[in-house]
């Protein structure tokens, strides 16, 4: 099972909003509604910040939100701050055999 | 406070094996099924391996697949990964994942800080 497909970087300044897109198959992204998104700072645990497509776990801001569309997935961040910078990963259910998989990962860089 | 420890990581040949363990906390360890997700040096996240609640399911990644062990212990809130025939491209830091809900929301709400697992000659 290959990995789901992001962008390797994304970038805004503050203030702005960014997309950061995540593309799989029928096989997972198209086919569940189990896609998650994860924050990653360098040197931390990652923390959960989208689950179900489009909800968020209580204490992750409302700046945050997700969506999909066919086999594509996103993650949508308004009014950038500072501390967004970090790595984000999509994760998505991919049938019985293989639980999840994770997309490569995107550096987003807050300018 | 919810919180999850690895232990259990250091450097290892290739061929051998290595056991992990996470400890929980803070939360009913025996409800949930848990996770062991790992990143290797510069590269993303990888999904490893699932058991359920109970114990009584567990999937691998194919990568993994034949080699290691997920077991769990909830009498003492502890989660394990028996590592055999390890490879240099199982160099990884090891992390715990709790799953978010009962049932199974397929995404992962608590995780530990990593036990680093190094392979090499």
């Amino acid at each position: 099972q290959s990995a789901l497909t992001q962008p390797r970087s994304v970038s805004g300044s503050p203030g702005q909003s960014v997309t950061i897109s995540c593309t799989g198959t029928s096989s997972d992204v198209g086919g569940y509604d189990y896609v998650s998104w994860y924050q990653h700072h360098p040197g931390k645990a990652p923390k959960l910040m989208i689950y179900d497509v489009n909800k968020r776990p209580s204490g992750v801001p409302d700046r945050f939100s997700g969506s999909k569309s066919g086999n594509t997935a996103s993650l949508t961040i308004s009014g950038l701050q500072a501390d967004d910078e970090a790595d984000y990963y999509c994760c998505s259910h991919a049938g019985s055999y293989n639980y999840v998989i994770f997309g490569g990962g995107t550096k987003l860089t807050v300018l | 406070e919810v919180q999850l420890l690895e232990s259990g990581g250091g450097l290892v040949q290739p061929g051998e094996s290595l056991r992990l363990s996470c400890v929980g906390s803070g939360f009913t360890f025996s409800s949930y099924a848990m996770n062991w997700v790992r990143q290797a040096p510069g590269k993303g996240l990888e999904w490893v391996s699932v058991i359920s609640s109970t114990g009584g399911s567990t999937y691998y990644a194919d990568s993994v697949k034949g080699r290691f062990t997920i077991s769990r212990d909830n009498s003492k809130n502890t989660l394990y990964l028996q590592m055999n025939s390890l490879r240099a491209e199982d160099t990884a830091l090891y992390y715990c994942a709790k799953d978010l809900g009962v049932p199974s929301r397929r995404a992962f709400d608590v995780w530990g800080r990593g036990t680093m697992v190094t392979v090499s000659s």
